[in-house]
């Protein structure tokens, strides 16, 4: 498809269980970033790829997230040690360049920890 | 103060009429500006960016930016049933997008 694809859709998991979360951004576009979005909530940012280069994790909420995107292209977020309160909406989002460039939303990972 | 601010709602409008919706936000750095459409349970989906002052339109909708004021808004005209959904505005200093909290627009028809 042309737009950014995220899998898996849901994922339902028990605390303390480590998951991954994959985001395929839209072809050519070099930059990809990671957003949060909990219940009632904003958006939150997590981490911006330029490249397989992570120019700002500033968003990541402790050491138990992290991310790495290869080859320019998909990208994974892992949470390790899950907790109830990461259960939320991660949203994966993909521009072309850095810049002025409006960033493009995948359909999310709905992850809910038990 | 958060860095971008939005009334919650929920605004409602009858059909046919305008809506409009406000925004503003605290950082005089920020760059370019972004309203986007989400339906419950979805995700957000672009529907007008705009980077200098003064009114951009785009069919039935017209952002309209004023930096000095630090003020962002999103006109929707003839507002139809299937543009109520939450409208979340957001802000571009370096690479991240600093969103609102959205604003829930109900239309009446």
């Amino acid at each position: 498809g042309a737009g950014v694809s995220q899998s898996p859709s849901n994922k339902v998991t028990e605390k303390g269980k480590d998951v991954e979360l994959r985001c395929d951004p839209i072809s050519g576009h070099t930059a990809l970033y990671w957003y949060r979005q909990s219940l009632g909530q904003g958006l939150e940012f997590l981490i911006y790829f330029q490249g397989n280069s992570a120019p700002d994790k500033s968003g990541l909420p402790s050491d138990r997230f992290s991310a790495e995107r290869t080859g320019g292209s998909v990208s994974t977020l892992t949470i390790q040690r899950t907790q109830q309160e990461d259960s939320a909406v991660y949203l994966c989002a993909s521009s072309p360049s850095r810049g002025y460039q409006p960033q493009h939303f995948g359909d999310g990972t709905r992850l809910s920890i038990l | 103060q958060k860095e971008v601010e939005q009334n919650s709602g929920p605004l409602s409008v009858p059909e046919g009429a305008i809506a409009s919706l406000n925004c503003t936000y605290s950082d005089r750095g920020s760059q370019s500006f972004f309203w986007y459409r989400q339906y419950s349970g979805k995700s957000p989906e672009l529907i007008m960016f705009i980077y200098s002052n003064g009114d951009k339109e785009d069919g039935r909708f017209t952002a309209q930016l004023n930096k000095a004021s630090q003020y962002v808004s999103l006109l929707i005209r003839d507002s139809q049933p299937s543009d109520s959904a939450t409208y979340l505005c957001a802000v571009r200093g370096n690479e991240k997008l600093t969103f609102g909290t959205g604003t829930r627009l109900t239309i009446i028809p």
